[in-house]
């Protein structure tokens, strides 16, 4: 079956840098993705990674490993605005290229 | 307007009734999708349009039945919906389908009583 894993609730304190991991079993793999998506609002795109490796932009940055099935979504220099839910997504490869969506993980920045 | 935007924000209806829901995008894109996000559980595709073609439909109950009119436009038509249907209708859209980057519109929140 295909599955994608990702805790369901952190915390941090504002200011310091939290790490929301993300494991996927899926039947082919075609890029990972990581939205943002604030209580009562659309998900926003936050990165996409295909190949392995780090890709930074500003505060935030998402890590894939490929060969362990596993990324992460890491959060620097908190602030409250960014609270909220960070969904992981995978898509399967070929002519079906639908994303397979994670439950999100709720994350609260605590003053 | 700007983005994607739906309407209406706010549904209840009952199981006899039949309302439709309407998403709009204003970027251009080619491709327009239906999803479902009900708590605890992960975004469900519902329906894929590409150039106003259904490419993607995901075993979901005819009482869902999506029309596409032209590339700018998606409805979602309900009809003698269940209590379980009750969750975010969300509409989103890409240049292409299976692209990179999918733009959100701020959903529809259906309750069906």
């Amino acid at each position: 079956g295909q599955n994608i894993d990702q805790p369901t609730e952190m915390t941090a304190t504002e200011g310091a840098i939290v790490q929301i991991n993300c494991t996927y079993q899926t039947s082919g793999f075609n890029g990972l993705f990581w939205y943002q998506q604030h209580a009562g609002e659309a998900p926003t795109f936050l990165s996409y990674n295909v190949l392995d490796g780090l890709e930074e932009k500003g505060r935030f940055s998402s890590f894939l490993s490929r060969s362990k099935g596993y990324s992460y979504l890491l959060l620097k220099e908190l602030q409250m605005k960014d609270s909220a839910s960070y969904l992981c997504a995978v898509r399967n490869a070929g002519n079906n290229r639908k994303l397979i969506w994670g439950l999100g993980t709720s994350l609260a920045v605590n003053p | 307007e700007t983005g994607v935007t739906q309407t209406p924000r706010h549904l209840v209806m009952g199981m006899t009734n039949k309302k439709s829901l309407k998403c709009e995008q204003h970027l251009g894109h080619n491709a327009m999708y239906w999803y479902k996000q009900s708590a605890k559980k992960p975004l469900e595709l519902m329906f894929v349009y590409s150039l106003e073609e259904r490419v993607e439909n995901n075993s979901v109950p005819s009482r869902f039945s999506p029309e596409c009119p032209n590339s700018s436009h998606l409805f979602l038509h309900l009809h003698t919906l269940q209590p379980e249907d009750s969750a975010l209708y969300l509409c989103a859209s890409s240049q292409e389908a299976g692209d990179n980057e999918q733009f959100f519109g701020p959903g529809t929140r259906l309750t069906v009583l």
